[in-house]
């Protein structure tokens, strides 16, 4: 057991540019989440995967974000036309399927910087 | 709404203080609570968690919380803290209707050595 682990961990972007993160779970987590926090606050759901399918999206995540996980393993995070706004740490957690364990395991993170 | 509240932004103590961090959430149903702790340059880890039983929950490197419903609260305590305890900590809470973990704002823990 690796661990959840994203790539990049870091990225700096200018204002417009596309970009596309990635995580991958620790293996047999059928459950997969993306997180955003920001400088002194704590992780915001963004969305939710059980297995391939995109089960729950948050309100924060806008138009301009899109969230895949096509064979239910790995997922990847693409938010397009970047702002500044964006800038933030970018976090997935992963969920065993067992019924009544509901503990989220994090990874590192990629840190998003919009210039 | 749901929410989580943790009332403590920064705290410092000196080494072998007690220690107690507050969170309170809002009232949802039934709930399964949370304590994060990312240290300095690493990743959110799980420091304990309440799903049902025991309202005094146990958790790692001496750390302990309580459940107490009637507050809507689960604070955090460890008896006497050490400098490596410096990091941030977040309260958390599932809701049994929902299938996403809330989380405070976090609290700042500094240890004077």
């Amino acid at each position: 057991d690796t661990g959840v682990s994203q790539n990049p961990r870091h990225k700096i972007t200018k204002r417009g540019q596309n970009v596309t993160f990635r995580c991958d779970p620790i293996s047999e987590h059928n459950r997969l989440y993306w997180y955003r926090q920001t400088l002194g606050q704590g992780p915001e759901f963004l969305t939710y995967f059980q297995n391939e399918a995109q089960l729950e999206k948050s309100r924060l995540l806008s138009d301009r974000f899109s969230a895949e996980r096509p064979k239910g393993s790995f997922s990847t995070l693409e938010i397009q036309r970047t702002e500044q706004g964006d800038s933030a740490m970018y976090l997935c957690a992963s969920r065993t399927p067992q019924g009544g364990v509901h503990e989220q395991y994090f990874g590192p993170g990629t840190r998003l910087t919009v210039t | 709404a749901q929410s989580v509240s943790q009332h403590n932004h920064h705290v410092i103590l000196s080494e072998a203080a007690s220690l107690e961090l507050g969170c309170n959430y809002s009232y949802g149903g039934t709930v399964n609570l949370f304590w994060y702790v990312q240290y300095p340059g690493q990743h959110l880890q799980l420091l304990l968690k309440y799903f049902s039983g025991d309202p005094l929950v146990k958790g790692i490197k001496g750390f302990e919380a309580e459940f107490i419903k009637s507050k809507f609260s689960f604070n955090l305590r460890k008896p006497s803290v050490q400098w490596s305890d410096t990091a941030e900590y977040f309260c958390a809470v599932k809701y049994s209707s929902a299938s996403k973990i809330i989380f405070g704002s976090g609290t700042r823990l500094s240890i004077r050595p």
